[in-house]
């Protein structure tokens, strides 16, 4: 069972703050590291693909690093607005042998952003 | 484009009963999965789909069947329900598997068992 650990569990941020928040996996067989943003009542949606050590990724206020030697990732929102609030995701996809396998994602961070 | 979707929404059984949840995607995927997510768990891969008539044991396959007859269609069974099958199951699609490919999820089936 692969270890995938995101901290902290949940995140209590006010308006126009920024933050961020920590995904941590196996930095052996890495294939690439997914983030989703998982709204409540809605189904997880892609927001970045990291496959190279170094990997920088941005979507408008949110950003992403990646470095797989320490095998962790950033995810940052710069000037949090309420539509934000939900629960990222990360996902570790290993490397095995002819592909990939299926993703084994952390539990996520709840971000709540309050006004 | 519908994307992935899932029948039924919801559902409830009683030990011992048996059910199929349906997946569909109209993408041309050849990668299907099923997820099942618990309060403090996080998603968890029951079984997935490399192909047409593929399937594969995940992290968490016991109790569950699956099977893969047409590519747009990924079907997971329960046998007999058991109280620990209650749970909400997703499905997810992605085109292949390779570093870049993202995965699309379903809407979400929330299966209760008695």
């Amino acid at each position: 069972i692969l270890n995938v650990e995101q901290s902290p569990q949940s995140l209590h941020v006010q308006e126009g703050d920024s933050t961020n928040f920590t995904c941590s996996f196996p930095s052996s067989n890495f294939y690439a590291l997914h983030w989703y943003r998982w709204e409540t009542a809605k189904s997880p949606e892609a927001l970045f693909v990291m496959t190279l050590n170094g990997d920088e990724k941005k979507k408008g206020r949110i950003s992403a690093t990646l470095n797989t030697k320490e095998g962790y990732s950033y995810l940052y929102i710069k000037g949090s607005q309420p539509e934000d609030s939900a629960t990222y995701l990360c996902a570790f996809l290993r490397y095995s042998g002819g592909g990939a396998d299926g993703l084994t994602f952390g539990k996520g961070t709840h971000l709540i952003i309050q006004p | 484009n519908a994307g992935v979707t899932q029948t039924p929404k919801f559902r409830v059984l009683k030990t011992g009963q048996s059910m199929t949840l349906l997946c569909a995607q109209d993408m041309n995927h050849e990668y299907m999965y099923w997820y099942r997510q618990d309060p403090g768990m996080g998603l968890r891969l029951i079984h997935y789909s490399v192909g047409e008539g593929t399937t594969a044991k995940g992290e968490v396959p016991d109790g569950y069947n699956v099977s893969r007859l047409k590519k747009q269609n990924f079907l997971l069974g329960l046998e007999s329900a058991a109280p620990s099958q209650t749970s909400v199951y997703f499905c997810a699609s992605s085109y292949m598997a390779t570093s870049t490919d993202t995965q699309y999820f379903g809407p979400g089936t929330r299966l209760t068992v008695l």
